[in-house]
């Protein structure tokens, strides 16, 4: 089955650590995201990558780091830096960008103590 | 340049229709409908191109009114499976901008 995956599901960590989240996907696309949703709210973009080895900053990249060495993984580090870093994060992929739909992954729920 | 969704929340009963508005202050290239259950993924249900028609697939269509930079979300006869929080995203002008998100509309449906 073709899908993007996420893990782990429930993160815990304490302040001052970095972590990082997975993100796969077996779907063949080129462009990649990651986003944040705080309870009740939208989705915030943090980074997207359309091609290997390039990515771009969202709109809250400040504390957050990724890399895009293979065209199947987008891992994203919260990093000490990040203020607030609980929250629901996920992952989703494209074909191309933007006016392509794009196919989200289970998500990572943050929590930091 | 978030678009903007309307109503915030909405609750129904079993079988009522529901329409979310989702308005940009941009000219669109595309509109993208998504809705998402507690704790889960976004799931995909529709895209709306500039010059395209309505779309939609069994009681839930939509339309994009291209004067009014505006896409609007019909629910019909609503079932309780229709439950969960409605986000829009929009493309604004050109096909290689990004995808921006709306807040979401919250939608419950009660028997």
């Amino acid at each position: 089955d073709g899908g993007i995956t996420q893990s782990p599901k429930y993160l815990f960590r304490k302040e001052g650590q970095n972590v990082t989240l997975s993100c796969e996907q077996n779907l063949n696309h080129d462009a990649m995201y990651w986003y944040r949703q705080d309870p009740g709210q939208g989705l915030r973009l943090i980074y997207y990558s359309q091609i290997v080895n390039d990515f771009q900053k969202g709109d809250i990249a400040e504390g957050y780091s990724v890399s895009r060495e293979k065209k199947e993984s987008f891992p994203l580090t919260v990093t000490s830096a990040q203020k607030n870093p609980t929250a629901f994060y996920l992952c989703a992929s494209s074909i191309g960008v933007a006016a392509d739909t794009q196919y989200f992954g289970p998500g990572t729920r943050l929590t930091v103590l | 340049q978030q678009p903007v969704q309307s109503p915030q929340a909405v609750i129904l009963r079993e079988g009522e229709d529901a329409v979310i508005n989702c308005s940009s202050s941009k000219a669109l290239y595309s509109v993208h409908w998504y809705r998402q259950k507690h704790g889960e993924a976004p799931v995909f249900l529709m895209i709306l191109l500039k010059g395209g028609e309505q779309k939609g697939h069994d009681k839930i269509s939509a339309s994009f009114n291209e004067k009014k930079q505006q896409s609007s979300l019909y629910l019909t006869a609503s079932q309780l499976s229709y439950s969960g929080t409605y986000f829009c995203g929009t493309v604004v002008g050109r096909s290689g901008s990004r995808l921006t998100f709306g807040e979401g509309t919250q939608l419950t449906v009660n028997p």
